[in-house]
């Protein structure tokens, strides 16, 4: 059974750091893994979609990297702002269909 | 291009009682997923509809239900309302093909409150 974990659940940073949230999972055998940022009390916007066969997906200050063999991705966010307080979700499909298991998520403040 | 839409946004229920939410997928997607959000578990997965037949089915009591009609708009319905049914009902769509890797979007969800 898939489980997915992100380190730290919650962070605060003062504005204009660089930063990285961290989301590991215990079967490599993904096809694609996706992060997601929820607002409070909102629903989850779609951040950045990697395919299994990729290494890195970039999104205007958002990066994120995928290491398979390692079980583990990582989202960068630069020059981070105080719009970018948020949880951040990281997600892996089951291998028949649209089925995501989530990480308990990373509750960003970033304070101006 | 209008996202995926969910009916009510908010509602409150008493104990007991049944509930009927609504999703409408972005147009052209065949895929859609209902997500239980509570602040104790977490996102978990309740089932997945695609071209109106149940794909994925995920560890929820028999009171929890779903179907998807032929323009792939879904309903999930719950049943004989408990407490703990209290949270964020979020619906997902995508264009999904098995193992499509197509990027999954979520709606604003429904709020269901039982009392």
């Amino acid at each position: 059974k898939q489980e997915v974990t992100q380190i730290p659940a919650a962070l605060s940073v003062p504005e204009g750091e660089n930063l990285v949230l961290n989301c590991s999972f215990t079967d490599s055998a993904i096809y694609n893994l996706q992060w997601f940022r929820q607002d409070p009390g909102k629903g989850l916007t779609s951040l950045l979609l990697i395919q299994s066969s990729q290494r890195e997906q970039t999104s205007g200050r958002l990066n994120a990297s995928l290491d398979k063999s390692s079980g583990r991705s990582t989202l960068y966010i630069a020059a981070s702002q105080p719009g970018d307080s948020a949880t951040y979700l990281c997600a892996v499909p089951n291998n028949a269909g649209n089925m995501l298991t989530f990480g308990g998520g990373t509750r960003l403040m970033v304070k101006p | 291009k209008a996202g995926v839409t969910q009916t009510p946004r908010y509602l409150i229920k008493t104990r007991g009682q049944q509930v009927t939410l609504s999703c409408s997928p972005i147009s052209g997607h065949r895929s859609v997923s209902w997500y239980q959000q509570t602040p104790g578990q977490g996102l978990q997965f309740l089932f997945e509809y695609f071209s109106e037949t149940q794909r994925n089915k995920g560890n929820f009591p028999g009171r929890f239900s779903g179907r998807q009609f032929s323009n792939s708009r879904s309903e999930m319905n719950v049943s004989t309302l408990e407490l703990g049914d209290s949270a964020l009902y979020l619906c997902a769509s995508s264009h999904g093909g098995s193992n499509s890797g197509n990027t999954i979007y979520f709606g604003e969800g429904s709020w269901l409150t039982v009392v």
